[in-house]
């Protein structure tokens, strides 16, 4: 069965400072990779793919995939608190259907 | 309107009952989709409708019935539910269906009683 891993937390980090969110994977064979945002009582929203290994910036955000050890992270750079929410990892392989980690909510304290 | 509409939003059916959830997008998409939201679990895929073809998520009971009668409009038929299947019901659309640029729809909270 294929399962994403994710810390449900809360992380809490102070404002201005990096968040570093991880998820790992168990199917091999995985190729495309999602980050969503979930505020409270929101509806999710894509805020990162990614397909190849190594790093995809947009804005404060990267994306960094690893293939080989099987984990996607996401990094968001000068957190503010508007970036507290749930986020949400998704993984794609063969299957048209991704298979989704339970979400680590970030809090970011002023 | 604009962007993704879910009708109603709020739900609470017996399990006997038959109801629909209704999903409008105005973004000019071509894929719509079904997911489940529940407490207990992750974000899980239904349905996908893309370009006329559905793909089904092998997982889903068949007491969930969807519908697309156009790239506008989506449906979720519910019959002979059970207590589980309380949760929120979202509809997304995208351009093609590689879940980029996937927008959501405020959901339909359903409770079954």
């Amino acid at each position: 069965q294929k399962e994403v891993e994710q810390n449900s937390g809360p992380l809490s980090v102070p404002e201005g400072a990096i968040a570093s969110l991880n998820c790992t994977y168990s199917d091999r064979g995985s190729q495309s990779f999602f980050w969503y945002r979930q505020y409270s009582g929101k509806s999710p929203e894509l805020i990162m793919f990614i397909y190849s290994n190594g790093d995809k910036e947009d804005g404060r955000f990267t994306a960094q995939l690893n293939k080989a050890s099987q984990y996607v992270s996401l990094l968001i750079r000068d957190s503010q608190p508007s970036d507290s929410a749930t986020y949400l990892c998704a993984v794609r392989g063969g299957s048209y259907i991704p298979t989704f980690g339970r979400g680590t909510s970030l809090i970011v304290h002023p | 309107e604009t962007g993704v509409t879910q009708t109603p939003r709020h739900l609470v059916m017996g399990m006997t009952n038959k109801k629909s959830l209704k999903c409008e997008q105005h973004l000019g998409h071509n894929a719509m989709y079904w997911y489940k939201q529940s407490a207990k679990k992750p974000l899980e895929l239904m349905f996908v409708y893309s370009l006329e073809e559905r793909v089904e998520n092998n997982s889903v009971p068949s007491r969930f019935s969807p519908e697309c009668p156009n790239s506008s409009h989506l449906f979720l038929h519910l019959h002979t539910l059970q207590p589980e299947d309380s949760a929120l019901y979202l509809c997304a659309s995208s351009q093609e269906g590689g879940f980029y640029e996937q927008y959501f729809g405020p959901g339909t909270r359903l409770t079954v009683t």
